[in-house]
């Protein structure tokens, strides 16, 4: 079935210490999101991509960056987390023309000790 | 500010009762959706009406929309203790003629269905 598969399902890193999330996609979409979702809060976008086109939310914190080296594979870098960067980090894919319908991830969870 | 505010926050009920969730927003909006998710995982997009529209049925869902006070209501009938989870509301921006926009959702309700 086409999908989109976030790896790892949980990470666990130390404070200051470099993590990459991943996020694949069987769909062909041309846009990927990256939210972040922390214990009962809505998702906040923190970027997109169309296609190439990388689209950084205005409230991104810097220490959060992205890169997408074909449609199929999305990944989410934080350079140096922090404890408040312990979330749920969601990733999602629409198809322009489709109301942006968007389709998600089981999401990796982020611990930071 | 937060796009879409959802009501109640939480919400318990009986298996068989219906469920109603509230949702308003603030600006001019493409399409409003409505997602689904369960604990710990990823969302699940459950059903979307247009802005020209004013209810929507989907199996047990039915979704309202009133552009004039910028508000919509999901409702889930005969609920199941399989539906309990957490429901977003996601408005679509009005992206100005391009093909697509971002989501903004709302804080969420979270749903108990008791059996």
């Amino acid at each position: 079935d086409a999908m989109v598969i976030q790896n790892p399902r949980y990470q666990v890193t130390q404070f200051g210490k470099p993590v990459t999330l991943s996020c694949s996609q069987t769909l062909n979409h041309n846009v990927m999101y990256w939210y972040q979702q922390k214990s009962s809060q809505a998702p906040k976008l923190l970027f997109h991509y169309y296609d190439k086109d990388f689209n950084n939310e205005a409230d991104t914190p810097d220490n959060f960056q992205s890169r997408r080296p074909n449609t199929s594979f999305c990944f989410l870098d934080i350079r140096s987390p922090g404890l408040g960067d312990a979330a749920m980090y969601l990733c999602a894919t629409s198809r322009p023309g489709s109301k942006n319908i968007q389709y998600f991830g089981a999401g990796t969870r982020l611990s930071v000790l | 500010s937060q796009q879409g505010e959802e009501d109640p926050q939480a919400l318990s009920i009986q298996e068989g009762e219906n469920a109603t969730m509230n949702c308003s927003y603030k600006t001019s909006i493409n399409n409003l959706q409505w997602y689904r998710q369960n604990s710990g995982r990823g969302l699940v997009h459950l059903i979307l009406i247009r802005s020209n529209e004013r209810e929507k049925h989907s199996g047990r869902l039915r979704v309202t929309l009133d552009t004039s006070k910028k508000s919509s209501s999901l409702l889930i009938t005969a609920s199941r203790a399989a539906d309990t989870a957490s429901y977003f509301c996601a408005t679509g921006e009005d992206a100005g003629g391009t093909s697509y926009g971002k989501l903004t959702f709302g804080q969420g309700t979270i749903l108990t269905v008791h059996p």
